[in-house]
């Protein structure tokens, strides 16, 4: 399995509170992304990182930052969270000129 | 933009049947590789198959093959002798082979439930 790990793997959060979700590689793979996977939409991408402090915005990136400042560590924070990014969120990662990104456990996010 | 399109949204078949998952998709890219992930009810997402758009031979893996006919822009997962174990949601995802472009977009998947 590729080492990817999510925390925390559950939150709690009350709308209008900042929240940092972290994914960690132990694989020193170029490509992080973070998506997040809500029913009848399937996974969409937030952001994605193609190397250390370089980052892009996916389709649904409004409402959220992310920060690459280690090749192992891809943050995601919402600066104020709303109950509409009420989500499991999903990292995934994959090496330069490989084929198949892989994914983390996910991470399950209740804004009240 | 691409588009990944699942049109079955849930199946029922029974164990040790051959199941085929649908998949069509939307790009005028001639470079792009399509994938399939498995989702069991742990909520992990595992990757089971990649086929490039440039492959000749459908790719395998195991009981997993993808039926991949160009010409009219299917990858269809096909599982043969399924298994209970094979009950989970099953996604379809195509990547751009650009560099800078190496995102994933998915379809909204389809859940399959092996019926004993």
């Amino acid at each position: 399995d590729a080492g990817i790990t999510q925390s925390p793997r559950h939150k709690v959060t009350e709308t209008g509170t900042p929240v940092t979700l972290r994914c960690h590689q132990t694989e020193n793979h170029r490509y992080m992304y973070w998506y997040r996977q809500d029913p009848g939409h399937g996974l969409r991408l937030i952001h994605y990182s193609y190397g250390v402090k370089d980052t892009d915005k996916g389709e649904v990136s409004d409402g959220y930052s992310v920060s690459r400042s280690k090749t192992e560590d891809f943050l995601l924070t919402l600066e104020s969270a709303t109950s509409s990014q009420t989500s499991v969120y999903f990292c995934a990662i994959q090496g330069a000129g490989a084929d198949t990104q892989y994914f983390g456990p996910g991470t399950r996010l209740t804004v009240l | 933009a691409q588009k990944i399109t699942q049109t079955q949204p849930g199946m029922f078949v029974q164990e040790k049947e051959a199941v085929t998952l649908d998949c069509t998709y939307d790009t005028s890219d001639q470079s792009y590789g399509l994938f399939w992930y498995k989702q069991p009810s742990s909520g992990e997402m595992i990757f089971l198959i990649y086929q490039g758009s440039y492959d000749e031979q459908n790719a395998t893996e195991g009981r997993y093959s993808l039926n991949f006919q160009k010409a009219r822009k299917s990858a269809n997962l096909v599982i043969s002798a399924s298994q209970l174990g094979d009950s989970a949601m099953y996604f379809c995802a195509m990547r751009l082979s650009n560099f800078g472009n190496e995102k994933l977009t998915f379809g909204t998947g389809t859940r399959l439930t092996i019926i004993p």
